[in-house]
């Protein structure tokens, strides 16, 4: 069975840094790109970039870019969204999912709440 | 980017009607040599993560049931609910996965029974 588990809730204050992930599970994690999805309180989704496990190979929506950084331990089959310095503006839910063509397995999400 | 823009917003449906939400892209997803439409529908309920419906514009995936359907092409896609459930109460987006930078998604369309 195919599983995307996330690392749980996070409360930071601003100008912390935090590192999530998300443990593959059930099939070759190397091989299927994982993506990075945002959904702020109460709006729509935002796709935030995808990392190739394999190689590390990234791409990064032009509104992420600079902002985070995606990286993989394929040893462990996992992935990692990193900030260096959050922003109140960082509160969301952070999903992953594979990418497969549309997103057909997603994580339970991760809340990232981030307030002084 | 490529701009998905979705409508209505928002949408009230009967219980057993028919329900159909529209999906516009700024430019093309369809790979004309794989005669393939680069684009996917999700359902997402509310404390949930999204669920794939549809991919490539008209594939169901796997377990979804055969009311939902998926149709278009290039610019212009739609999905549509034949009978509507109670459990389809949702929020639906469409995405397009066809040119990176970003594989945007729609704005989304919350729908509600009538």
């Amino acid at each position: 069975e195919v599983q995307l588990v996330q690392s749980g809730a996070e409360v930071k204050k601003p100008g912390e840094s935090l590192k999530i992930s998300c443990k593959g599970s059930g099939y070759s994690f190397t091989t299927y790109w994982i993506a990075w999805v945002r959904q702020m309180p109460g709006k729509g989704l935002e796709w935030m970039g995808i990392i190739y496990p394999g190689d590390s190979d990234t791409r990064y929506s032009p509104s992420f870019q600079g902002q985070v950084t995606f990286s993989a331990d394929k040893s462990i089959s996992t992935a990692y969204l990193q900030w260096n310095s959050l922003k109140a503006s960082d509160t969301a839910m952070y999903y992953c999912a594979r990418q497969d063509g549309g997103l057909d397995y997603w994580g339970q999400g991760t809340l990232v709440t981030v307030s002084s | 980017d490529i701009v998905m823009t979705q409508s209505p917003d928002s949408l009230a449906v009967s219980l057993g009607e028919r329900a159909t939400v529209n999906c516009k892209s700024s430019q093309s997803v369809l790979h004309s040599s794989q005669n393939k439409n680069y684009l996917a529908w999700y359902q997402q309920k509310p404390g949930q993560p999204p669920k794939l419906l549809i991919y490539w514009a008209s594939i169901r995936e796997s377990g979804v049931p055969d009311r939902f359907s998926g149709s278009g092409s290039g610019t212009d896609f739609t999905l549509t609910i034949s009978s509507l459930q109670a459990e389809d109460v949702a929020v639906y987006y469409c995405q397009q996965y066809y040119r990176l930078p970003g594989y945007t998604f729609g704005q989304g369309t919350k729908l509600e029974i009538k």
